[in-house]
């Protein structure tokens, strides 16, 4: 079983839906969780942290259920920019971070 | 600032070559390291290090070496390329420590191994 297991989609949704991405981690010691984006062909590039009591920045919000070993991150009012692939991050403490697999989104017109 | 460069960014080597990837970062960042991305298979730690002089594995560093002679450059060797080191490598850095949020990423280099 992967460390970090992320659903890789696609997810194809239109402009404007709501979407929700899951993520679950199997070290019930994880300290730190992130969320990434990865454009095409580019690097990953930190999106937001995940706090436990859930955050929010603009129209993304991040979740973390330790209980479950969980972490969602929900996209609001989806725009054609914010089609990419979004990885999950888990930082084990010490110097490792484990990336998940990403989820592609794609959003339509 | 340039932030964290890499080159080259694409390569092609032949089984069996050795070749060296390069990674600079001009904001004295004490951590650096090198990642592998592979199709589903998310971001593998290779090697890392937690300042001049210091280098440390990761999850899969078999078939490469490292080292850190000075804060900015933390250079990746091949020592004899296989296919299965076809991947697109990610070199990182980050400040005060290793933690996700100060994570800085290179853009970048991909390789192809025949």
């Amino acid at each position: 079983r992967k460390e970090v297991e992320q659903d890789p989609g696609p997810f194809n949704v239109p402009e404007g839906a709501t979407v929700a991405f899951n993520c679950t981690y199997s070290n019930s010691a994880s300290q730190s969780f992130f969320w990434y984006r990865q454009d095409c062909r580019k690097e990953p590039k930190l999106l937001m942290s995940v706090y436990s009591s859930g955050n929010e920045d603009g129209r993304f919000t991040a979740q973390l259920n330790r209980a479950s070993q969980y972490i969602s991150l929900l996209i609001r009012d989806s725009k054609l920019s914010d089609s990419a692939t979004y990885l999950c991050v888990v930082n084990n403490a010490g110097n490792m971070l484990t990336f998940g697999g990403g989820t592609r989104l794609m959003v339509k017109p | 600032n340039a932030g964290v460069t890499q080159t080259p960014k694409f390569q092609v080597l032949k089984t069996g070559q050795s070749m060296t990837l390069q990674c600079a970062q001009d904001m004295n960042h004490e951590y650096m390291s090198w990642y592998r991305q592979d199709p589903g298979m998310g971001l593998r730690l290779i090697h890392y290090s937690v300042g001049a002089g210091i280098t440390d594995q990761g999850e899969v560093p078999n078939g490469y070496n490292v080292s850190r002679s000075t804060t900015e450059d933390f250079p990746l060797r091949l020592l004899s390329a296989a296919p299965s080191q076809t991947s697109v490598y990610f070199c990182a850095s980050s400040g005060p420590t290793l933690a996700a949020e100060t994570q800085y990423f290179g853009p970048g280099t991909r390789l192809l191994v025949l």
